[in-house]
């Protein structure tokens, strides 16, 4: 099936630093999204993206995060600086149309801030 | 403020019952509740979804019973096999922004 790709799987950065988690998604799909997982559970949606603009964003956006996609290429996730608090898996997800019935997750970054 | 709950973090069955997951929420503007599957290293996976003008539907031997008036639903899974151990994901989306919510998870463990 569709599949939306996270690379890299694992980073690992000092506090302070800046990181940026790149998704390719599903070659069609329009809408992006970032979400925060914590302890394997407790899936937070951070921000999604349409037409090159952030549609919406929640307070776990904080202003050291920001996203793009610059010429259709990754969907990129860059948060500068990093703090301690950010450590957490990343998962990327995409859908096709804006009713989000269903949405296509990558397997996940994992961010660990040291 | 959590828009939805699911009651247990963590559930374990026997090989051939039926797993029952639990979920409620509060906003009556959710109109749409997918359930997703997650397994260990990987993202969530859609599994079925429920509209909230139905009060039950089934694919196989999953089958989500939805309570409107409780604002309430289930996810029976039959016959449960070990390869159905994951965690277990309740959303709802919001009618006005699409916008999706997930609960914090069940981790579903089936015992041979």
């Amino acid at each position: 099936g569709p599949k939306v790709l996270q690379i890299p799987s694992h980073q690992i950065i000092d506090m302070g630093q800046m990181v940026t988690l790149n998704c390719d998604p599903v070659s069609n799909h329009l809408y992006f999204y970032w979400y925060k997982q914590i302890l394997g559970q407790q899936m937070e949606f951070l921000v999604n993206f349409y037409n090159g603009k952030v549609m919406e964003k929640s307070k776990l956006f904080k202003d050291q995060f920001s996203v793009e996609r610059p010429d259709g290429s990754y969907f990129t996730l860059k948060i500068q600086p990093t703090a301690l608090e950010d450590s957490a898996v990343y998962f990327c997800a995409s859908s096709l149309q804006q009713s989000n019935e269903r949405l296509f997750f990558g397997h996940g970054t994992k961010l660990s801030v040291l | 403020q959590q828009q939805v709950r699911q009651s247990s973090q963590s559930l374990t069955v026997w090989e051939g019952e039926t797993a029952i997951l639990n979920c409620s929420y509060e906003n009556s503007a959710f109109d749409y509740f997918p359930w997703y599957q997650q397994f260990p290293g990987e993202g969530p996976a859609l599994l079925i979804a429920i509209r909230s003008v139905s009060d039950k539907k089934e694919d196989g031997r999953f089958t989500i019973f939805f309570n409107k008036r409780e604002k309430n639903l289930s996810l029976h899974i039959k016959d449960s096999q070990p390869g159905d151990s994951a965690t277990y994901f309740c959303a709802a989306r919001e009618a006005s922004n699409n916008r999706i919510f997930f609960g914090d998870g069940t981790q579903l463990v089936v015992k041979p």
